[in-house]
């Protein structure tokens, strides 16, 4: 199974900050790895796929970059709609599909 | 516009059995994979499985091995729907329980359209 890691598990930060999340995989994935965010109550949404493309309707100040096994999501200016959970997930396999444990964002 | 409606609760014994649905929209059902996944309290996201359709009579089905043996992945392409079933339910089976497509083709595997999940109560 390929393991993926995230840190930190929280991060505070300030409206405006630039933020930066790191995902690890315990094996190399090309590219093949998704962003999420979750806020609390609701269902996750899709924010980045194929490690650096945005998906459609997403904000601009999302980005990510990486390949192999390190990867990173960064919100270039965090806005007070972006504290939520963000999670990573490989699909470098179609028969083993993993996520990361989280980043919880809040507010400092 | 693309919809994934499940139910919103269900709550049931240890032992017990059930099947809750995924039931798709505004999209071509059997071109794209449905995928589960669960969130139990206060914790983070886990693959439970997917399922593929396709234009032919069988599907593609395939399990992480945390949940092999332990839920049964169905669909019912008439009607669109999949379904997530359990034969005996354990306390530890309490979460939400999401659906969630996924494009088919060597660039998919990601969940590109969440249902809004299904909270699955067990509890004597």
């Amino acid at each position: 199974d390929i393991q993926m890691t995230q840190s930190p598990s929280t991060l505070s930060a300030s409206v405006g900050d630039r933020v930066t999340i790191a995902c690890r995989a315990s094996q190399s994935i090309n590219s093949w790895l998704a962003w999420y965010q979750q806020k609390p109550g609701k269902a996750p949404k899709l924010l980045i796929y194929k490690a650096s493309s945005l998906e459609s309707g997403v904000p601009s100040r999302f980005s990510g970059s990486g390949s192999g096994t390190e990867f990173t999501l960064t919100i270039s200016s965090l806005q007070p709609d972006d504290f939520a959970t963000y999670y990573c997930q490989q699909y470098n396999s179609y028969s083993l599909l993993s996520f990361g444990g989280g980043t919880k964002v809040e507010v400092k | 516009e693309v919809q994934l409606v499940q139910p919103g609760a269900e709550v049931k014994k240890p032992g017990e059995s059930l099947t809750f649905s995924c039931k798709g929209s505004g999209y071509s059902f059997t071109n794209y994979w449905i995928g589960w996944v669960r969130q139990m309290p206060g914790k983070g996201l886990e693959w439970v499985g997917m399922l593929y359709l396709g234009d032919s009579d069988t599907s593609d089905i395939r399990y992480s091995p945390s949940f092999q043996g332990q839920v049964t992945i169905s669909a019912d392409k008439s009607i669109n729907t999949a379904y997530l079933h359990w034969s005996s339910l354990k306390a530890s089976d309490t979460a939400i329980y999401y659906c969630a497509r996924l494009p088919a083709g060597d660039d998919g595997g990601y969940f590109d359209w969440w249902g809004q999940g299904t909270l699955v109560t067990v509890s004597s």
